[in-house]
């Protein structure tokens, strides 16, 4: 059974201190690994697609990393508009895609 | 370009009421979700569509039906709501471009339902 795993549940920083967001997946043929943002009452905005492990993509203040068995999403110098949801999900077989929890950020000015 | 909406955006129902939610989009996308999300549970998907006329189960499709009669629209229907039904429901479409979902997903915001 597909598993995608977010750590920590909650996160508080205080602007300007970077961190990383953890996404550790068990998939059989990881087709895509995706990160979004969710902010609250509103649904889930997509930020990156990886396909392989080494890959990394990059937007402002964030960066996805991908090994094969996790994913990274590494804030830098976090800004109180960073302050979302982040949500971890898989593609493997078929058309679906599997979301883990999500990790709750807050950064504090 | 609206992307995918969602009607409503809020409903209370009574136990045993039945209710359609409705999502549109406009992006000819071929793919379209339900997903309900549940506090510490994350997005769990209920059906979904892979083209017009489909249509297939999720992983909670249970007291949930579905139909896809037109490719722009996907409706979730609750036939008699229980209490269990009370989340947050989200719409996605997606494009498979050669099977893999290069952009994403795209969500509309979401239906809160209270069943009481």
């Amino acid at each position: 059974e597909d598993q995608v795993t977010q750590s920590p549940e909650a996160l508080r920083l205080q602007e300007g201190e970077s961190s990383s967001l953890n996404c550790s997946y068990t998939v059989s043929g990881l087709r895509g690994l995706f990160w979004y943002r969710q902010d609250p009452g509103k649904g889930p905005e997509f930020l990156f697609t990886l396909y392989s492990a080494g890959e990394e993509k990059e937007k402002e203040r964030l960066k996805a990393t991908l090994t094969k068995k996790e994913s990274f999403l590494h804030i830098t110098a976090p800004k109180p508009e960073d302050s979302a949801t982040y949500l971890c999900a898989v593609q493997a077989r078929g058309n679906k895609l599997v979301f883990g929890a999500g990790t709750i950020l807050r950064v504090k000015s | 370009n609206a992307g995918v909406t969602q009607t409503p955006k809020f409903r209370v129902l009574k136990t045993g009421q039945s209710m359609t939610l409705l999502c549109a989009q406009d992006m000819n996308h071929e793919y379209m979700y339900w997903y309900r999300q549940d506090p510490g549970m994350g997005l769990r998907l209920i059906h979904y569509s892979v083209g017009e006329g489909t249509t297939a189960k999720g992983e909670v499709p249970d007291g949930y039906n579905v139909s896809r009669l037109k490719k722009q629209n996907f409706l979730l229907g609750l036939e008699s709501a229980a209490p269990s039904q009370t989340s947050v429901y989200f719409c996605a479409s997606s494009f498979p471009g050669q099977g893999r979902f290069d952009y994403g997903y795209t969500f509309g915001s979401g239906t809160r339902l209270t069943v009481v």
